[in-house]
């Protein structure tokens, strides 16, 4: 079996800031981590995945994600946020099935 | 865009309708996906297709009933439906069945049922 945790429903964080959101598995086997971003009445966009290699996987609009084996996290990261950042971000993960496991969601909410 | 399209975007039925729901997949992906969305929960796969075949029916009510035809399009036939169906009703498409595929996804139907 695989899930995901992401224990905040909502990150408040000001404009400029660095921001994080957070996210941990279970996976058996070796996991296949992702992040996703939901901007209001659009469906889910593709951000970055970890496979394998460098722990520091950076994607897109300046996002970056570390995963930790140790800790079986895989945090979402950005050194400065904008409001235009605002959104639903989901963690999944893919173990050795052929389903993804989403988590619940945090919204992300970047003060002026 | 991310090449996914979804029709319509909104749907209103009673519960004794039957309606259907449309994904266009326009990136030559092999595999597709139905998705429920509903407010503080985690995703719901309910179905998946791989090659035009149906890999993974994730226990979903048989009043939601996919379809098919080929590669690029998938439908979502919905009958006696409950109020509790109303959910966004997402299509995902990846270019294989495999778990190092992301995925790439439509924006959604907003199902209402009355």
């Amino acid at each position: 079996a695989q899930s995901v945790a992401q224990p905040e429903d909502q990150v408040n964080v000001a404009e400029g800031n660095p921001l994080t959101v957070k996210c941990t598995y279970s996976v058996s086997g070796n996991p296949y981590l992702f992040w996703y971003v939901q901007y209001p009445n659009r469906g889910l966009q593709f951000l970055l995945k970890y496979i394998t290699g460098d722990n520091l996987v950076k994607g897109s609009y300046g996002f970056e994600a570390e995963f930790n084996k140790s800790q079986t996290s895989f945090h979402l990261k950005k050194p400065s946020a904008l409001v235009s950042d605002s959104a639903l971000y989901f963690c999944a993960v893919w173990g050795g099935s052929y389903i993804p496991t989403f988590g619940r969601g945090t919204s992300l909410i970047v003060h002026p | 865009e991310t090449g996914v399209t979804q029709t319509p975007r909104h749907l209103v039925m009673g519960m004794t309708n039957k309606k259907s729901l449309k994904c266009e997949q326009h990136l030559g992906h092999n595999a597709m996906y139905w998705y429920k969305q509903s407010a503080k929960k985690p995703l719901e796969l309910m179905f998946v297709y791989s090659l035009e075949e149906r890999v993974e029916n994730n226990s979903v009510p048989s009043r939601f009933s996919p379809e098919c035809p080929n590669s690029s399009h998938l439908f979502l036939h919905l009958h006696t439906l409950q109020p509790e169906d109303s959910a966004l009703y997402l299509c995902a498409s990846s270019h294989q069945l495999v778990n190092s595929d992301e995925q790439y996804f439509g924006p959604g139907t907003r199902l209402t049922v009355t």
